[in-house]
């Protein structure tokens, strides 16, 4: 079974910093996912990652995959209130999402 | 339109009683999913279905039910409910089976009294 390990599991930091969370795993995907959920919703798909080394940009958001496709990192620049959220990353055939990470930017 | 919309949103029911959740999909998926989102925002996969065939059951008891009457639908009915089964049961679909992006409904959120 394919597992996906997120780290850190809880965030708190202050508009305007950067940060970086990570999902690592032990097995090879052919591909990641990262999606948002905000409370009372489901998630939602903000990048997918294919090739390993592949780094992809959403306005503050910058997705690599690892050059192994066993992990993947996002990293947020210059943190807003409305990044608040759990970001969860996924994939496989099973579809199999980690834990998540819980990211709270106060303003 | 909502691409994947399930029923209800929220269901409060008594330790012993049948219930069915529902949930319809407009994207034209093949694939479709339940997840159970338990209180520490853990999301695990339940059942999934390609073509309303069942290709993933993991270790659920055998309490729980999906019935996919067509590839736009894909029902989840739980018998003798109990506590440990309170959480927020979400569907999803994909175009494809898995490595896909995936659509998720806004929930249903299931408390066991």
């Amino acid at each position: 079974t394919q597992l996906l390990e997120q780290s850190p599991q809880f965030l708190s930091i202050q508009e305007g910093e950067n940060l970086t969370v990570y999902c690592n795993s032990s097995s090879v995907f052919s591909s990641l996912q990262w999606y948002r959920q905000e409370p009372g919703e489901g998630p939602v798909l903000l990048v997918t990652v294919v090739t390993g080394g592949e780094v992809k940009k959403l306005k503050r958001l910058t997705f690599q995959f690892g050059d192994a496709r066993k992990d993947s990192s996002l990293h947020i620049t210059a943190a807003q209130p409305g990044d608040t959220g759990l970001y969860l990353c996924a994939g496989g055939k099973k579809l199999v999402f980690g834990k998540g990470t819980k990211l709270t930017v106060n303003p | 339109d909502t691409a994947v919309s399930q029923t209800p949103k929220y269901l409060v029911t008594q330790m012993g009683n049948d219930k069915s959740i529902k949930c319809e999909q407009n994207l034209g998926h093949d694939t479709m999913y339940w997840y159970k989102q338990d209180s520490k925002k853990f999301l695990k996969i339940m059942f999934s279905y390609n073509n309303k065939e069942l290709i993933i059951n993991e270790t659920v008891p055998n309490r729980f039910s999906p019935k996919s009457p067509d590839k736009a639908h894909l029902n989840l009915h739980i018998n003798s409910l109990e506590l440990g089964d309170s959480a927020v049961y979400f569907c999803a679909s994909s175009q494809d089976i898995g490595d896909t992006e995936a659509f998720f409904g806004q929930g249903t959120r299931l408390t066991v009294v």
